[in-house]
């Protein structure tokens, strides 16, 4: 079974500072990969996905993600934080099928210190 | 566009009672999905629906829970009997497709409290 894993459920980071939201994802079958962001009573936005081709995504808002198959990761990451970087961010798999059904993360919650 | 449309965003209700959730999908979209967000459990899909029909349900708890789509623009979710264990937000989704190539729109949610 698929299973993706969010390491850290908070990460503090200060302005201006790099972002790094870890993900590790186990499938028996090449995965997509999505980041989606959770701003604070707001539905989830989706950042970037991963489905073939060049392992590294660009997404929204400066965002990108690496796509890293030894590794079994997908970790995100933004040069430079900005306060309105603040948000819940997950990460998800789904199968190479094409299906509809998204395992996502338990979250991390990022905040971004002046 | 307006997005997804959910009503009502905050519910608070007693235990034993009837809670009916309501989502407008975004027009043109064809596949509709029911989300719960809880701390414990996270993201969980309840059920999806493809051209108003769901195709599958395997998520929705326990037969307390039911949904319908009766049309291309409406689909209500409905708890009955609500419980505690009921409290969490829920989502509701739509995409142009059922695949994993079409972005999934969430709506801003309901906060749903059973007391």
């Amino acid at each position: 079974a698929q299973s993706v894993t969010q390491l850290g459920s908070h990460v503090s980071v200060s302005e201006g500072a790099l972002v790094l939201l870890r993900c590790n994802y186990s499938s028996s079958v090449p995965p997509y990969l999505f980041w989606y962001v959770q701003y604070p009573n707001q539905g989830l936005q989706l950042l970037l996905k991963y489905t073939t081709g060049a392992t590294l995504v660009k997404g929204i808002n400066g965002f990108e993600a690496e796509f890293k198959k030894s590794e079994t990761s997908f970790h995100l990451t933004k040069p430079s934080a900005h306060m309105s970087d603040a948000a819940e961010y997950f990460c998800a798999v789904s199968e190479t099928s094409g299906t509809y059904k998204y395992i996502f993360g338990t979250g991390t919650r990022l905040k971004v210190l002046a | 566009d307006a997005g997804v449309i959910q009503s009502p965003r905050h519910e608070v209700t007693e235990m034993g009672q009837e809670v009916t959730l309501r989502c407008k999908p975004i027009s043109g979209h064809n596949s509709l999905f029911w989300y719960r967000q809880t701390m414990m459990r996270g993201l969980e899909l309840l059920i999806y629906f493809n051209n108003n029909v769901p195709i599958d349900d395997s998520g929705m708890p326990e037969d307390r829970f039911s949904a319908k789509m009766p049309n291309a623009s409406f689909s209500t979710l409905k708890i009955q009997p609500s419980e505690p264990r009921d409290s969490a937000v829920y989502f509701c989704a739509s995409s142009l497709g059922g695949g994993v190539t079409y972005e999934q729109y969430f709506g801003p949610g309901t906060r749903l409290t059973v007391t």
